[in-house]
């Protein structure tokens, strides 16, 4: 099956630095990626979803000069937050999907941001 | 009212029963149903999706779609601790590149 990787799996960083997590689809070229937001015992949240080429749209209620996304092939997006602060300490997990009438979502290991 | 409620649990089962995992869902323009199993800290792998209303198998799984009751299920046969983890459902109301929306999860744990 198609496989997602993120890098980095877990990452600690200090209040007010930027992180970036990196979301690669390996063996198929993704149209479309999402990224999600998890929190303990919650739920996945959609914060944006990313097309090759366009800029991200986010959802609602997500800054986006905060968690700013970069789409710039078909088998990379990446996610940085910028100026961390501790409540956005949270496992972020991308998936990616082809394009066509049904095409499954892949998601990736997820990484784990900690943030002091 | 979320658009998807999920009981999160916990449910815990002896090994060899029958789960049955359930979400209930506001928006009647879904179509597209899914159940996610996610293991500890990891993302979630697709277990089953289906297309509209009735029933799907694959193996010792079966979803099921009520979309005149906006109810789907998940039903587990002879349930294994291997089984144990996170269950989380998923609808879109198109297909592939459009985003899902999660219910909250459902913990497992078949107990030996």
């Amino acid at each position: 099956g198609a496989v997602v990787s993120q890098h980095p799996s877990r990452v600690i960083c200090k209040s007010g630095t930027s992180v970036k997590i990196e979301c690669r689809s390996l063996d198929f070229q993704a149209t479309t990626m999402f990224w999600y937001r998890q929190f303990p015992k919650q739920s996945l949240m959609l914060m944006a979803t990313s097309n090759e080429g366009s800029k991200a749209t986010y959802e609602q209620g997500v800054e986006k000069d905060k968690f700013l996304i970069n789409h710039a092939s078909l088998t990379l997006s990446t996610l940085t937050v910028t100026s961390a602060h501790p409540e956005d300490s949270s496992f972020y997990i991308c998936s990616a999907a082809l394009s066509g009438p049904w095409s499954e979502q892949y998601f990736g290991p997820g990484t784990r941001l900690t943030v002091t | 009212q979320k658009e998807v409620e999920q009981d999160p649990g916990p449910l815990s089962v002896p090994e060899g029963a029958i789960v049955s995992l359930n979400c209930t869902y506001s928006n009647s323009a879904f179509q597209y149903f899914m159940w996610y199993r996610q293991y500890s800290r990891k993302g979630p792998e697709l277990l089953m999706y289906t297309y509209s209303s009735g029933n799907k198998e694959d193996g010792r799984f079966t979803a099921q779609v009520d979309k005149s009751s906006k109810y789907i299920s998940l039903f587990i046969r002879d349930s294994q601790p291997s089984d144990s983890a996170t269950y989380l459902c998923a609808m879109s109301e198109d297909s592939g590149n459009t985003p899902l929306v999660f219910g909250k999860g459902t913990r497992l744990s078949v107990i030996a």
